[in-house]
């Protein structure tokens, strides 16, 4: 196990609705890395947080936003939820030092969009 | 052309087989590579990092051909817990706040 845990794991909503996921980092490490996995596809790059502040953004649109707490325990937001948000979130936790920085992912939540 | 492109799946071998998967990535100033293995509605876990020398962990051999921009693992002795989708990573730079950019995958069934 990776120490890494997110809540809940399973989330169905509707069109145009709102969603918060959450991640708690592994112990020790200060950032926190989001991915969406659509199904048959690899984890597309959502954004990461460091230190409480974004420190990097995918292509993804506004209504994605996430926050990270000073425990460095992460959520990711979305607004207006549309079909095609149906996806597994992964969250990342990895210590921002060295060259190679090994992110270790938690288990996700499956979010369905009706 | 996508960050990082892998061979189409799916690989169906026989346990024993040894089967090779490819992976070339478009930005050439990429810094880190990896494989990823993930299991059936399961997160990704690191299987091993990819340096330019080569390197082996038991059944495990990855390559990274740097002037080809290409990437590859090999899987000798198939066990059927080896059944899994196979991830392409690339880290284009050492910074922090840099994506891992992931290949879309390649599944591998391995059968008795």
């Amino acid at each position: 196990e990776t120490g890494v845990t997110q809540s809940p794991t399973h989330l169905i909503k509707t069109r145009g609705q709102q969603v918060t996921l959450r991640c708690s980092s592994q112990s020790g490490h200060n950032t926190v890395s989001w991915y969406q996995q659509a199904l048959g596809q690899g984890p597309q790059f959502i954004f990461q947080y460091y230190r409480e502040e974004e420190n990097g953004r995918g292509n993804f649109p506004p209504r994605f936003s996430g926050l990270q707490f000073p425990n460095y325990s992460s959520e990711l937001n979305v607004n207006a939820l549309e079909l095609d948000d149906s996806a597994l979130y992964l969250c990342a936790s990895s210590l921002a030092m060295g060259l190679v920085v090994e992110q270790f992912f938690g288990p996700g939540t499956r979010l369905t969009v009706l | 052309r996508k960050e990082v492109e892998q061979d189409p799946g799916p690989f169906n071998v026989p346990e024993g087989a040894t089967v090779a998967f490819n992976c070339t990535y478009s930005n050439s100033a990429s810094q880190s590579f990896f494989w990823y293995r993930q299991d059936c509605r399961k997160e990704p876990k690191l299987l091993m990092s990819v340096y330019s020398s080569g390197n082996e962990d038991g059944r495990f051999t990855a390559q990274l051909n740097r002037a080809s921009q290409y990437i590859s693992l090999l899987i000798r002795d198939s066990k059927l817990s080896d059944s899994a989708t196979y991830l392409c990573v690339v880290r284009p730079t050492h910074q922090a706040g840099t994506a891992l950019i992931f290949g879309k995958g390649t599944t591998l069934s391995v059968s008795s």
